[in-house]
């Protein structure tokens, strides 16, 4: 079975500059996932997926974030424009009802800002 | 709200010694899990619990559901298990996560 890809797995980009994540989760999971993960810090969920209908996006900056899942199954997250504090590690995971929702998580996006 | 914390936030060992990292939360949880980073970003789910005990390897999770705290042990520890381990908190209703900020555990040979 194959995981939950993710690219790209490093970006530096200037401050003010756009970025764009894309997450392809494990087939047939309806749940997915984006967090951000500050150095030293366990991850924060910025949104959450049910097929193509967002569930929680309670902790996502929206004035500069945004995120979509149109068909239900690849997923993007933007950031524009991008600031120094949103350099962290970006991962996406994937749940599903009969796997008991727990999550399997990507590789994750290494973000650099400068 | 749940608050996840866990102990220590540092910890280093000699090849062979028995760890144990600790992880308590503060509401009541449907499942505790507990994940290994590597540098590099990646985790790989441990193990998933919400009660008792479960072993795979060298690795044991144990769960006090009633003291709401969790520990993780290894055995005989490695270098190669010198890694980022996380717990975190799955709600009773929901199926988010809470994490905890995470253990760095450094094994020397």
């Amino acid at each position: 079975e194959a995981g939950v890809a993710q690219s790209p797995r490093y970006k530096i980009i200037e401050k003010r500059q756009s970025v764009a994540f894309w997450c392809n989760p494990i087939s047939g999971h309806a749940t997915l996932y984006w967090y951000q993960q500050i150095l030293g810090q366990g991850p924060k969920l910025l949104i959450q997926f049910q097929n193509n209908g967002v569930v929680d996006d309670s902790q996502l900056p929206k004035d500069r974030f945004s995120a979509e899942r149109l068909k239900g199954v690849d997923s993007t997250l933007k950031i524009q424009p991008a600031k120094l504090e949103d350099s962290a590690v970006y991962l996406c995971a994937s749940s599903s009802s009969s796997q008991g929702y727990e999550q399997y998580f990507g590789p994750g996006t290494r973000l650099t800002v400068t | 709200k749940n608050e996840v914390e866990q102990s220590p936030q540092n910890l280093t060992a000699q090849e062979g010694e028995f760890i144990t990292i600790n992880c308590s939360y503060s509401v009541g949880i449907s499942a505790l899990h507990w994940l290994q980073q590597h540098p590099g970003g990646g985790i790989v789910s441990l193990f998933m619990l919400s009660s008792g005990k479960k072993k795979h390897g060298r690795l044991i999770a144990t769960i006090n559901i009633q003291e709401k705290h969790s520990s993780l042990h290894i055995t005989a520890s490695h270098p190669r298990d010198s890694a980022v381990y996380i717990c975190a908190a799955r709600g009773a209703y929901a199926r988010q996560l809470t994490f905890g900020s995470g253990t760095q555990l450094t094994v020397l040979p």
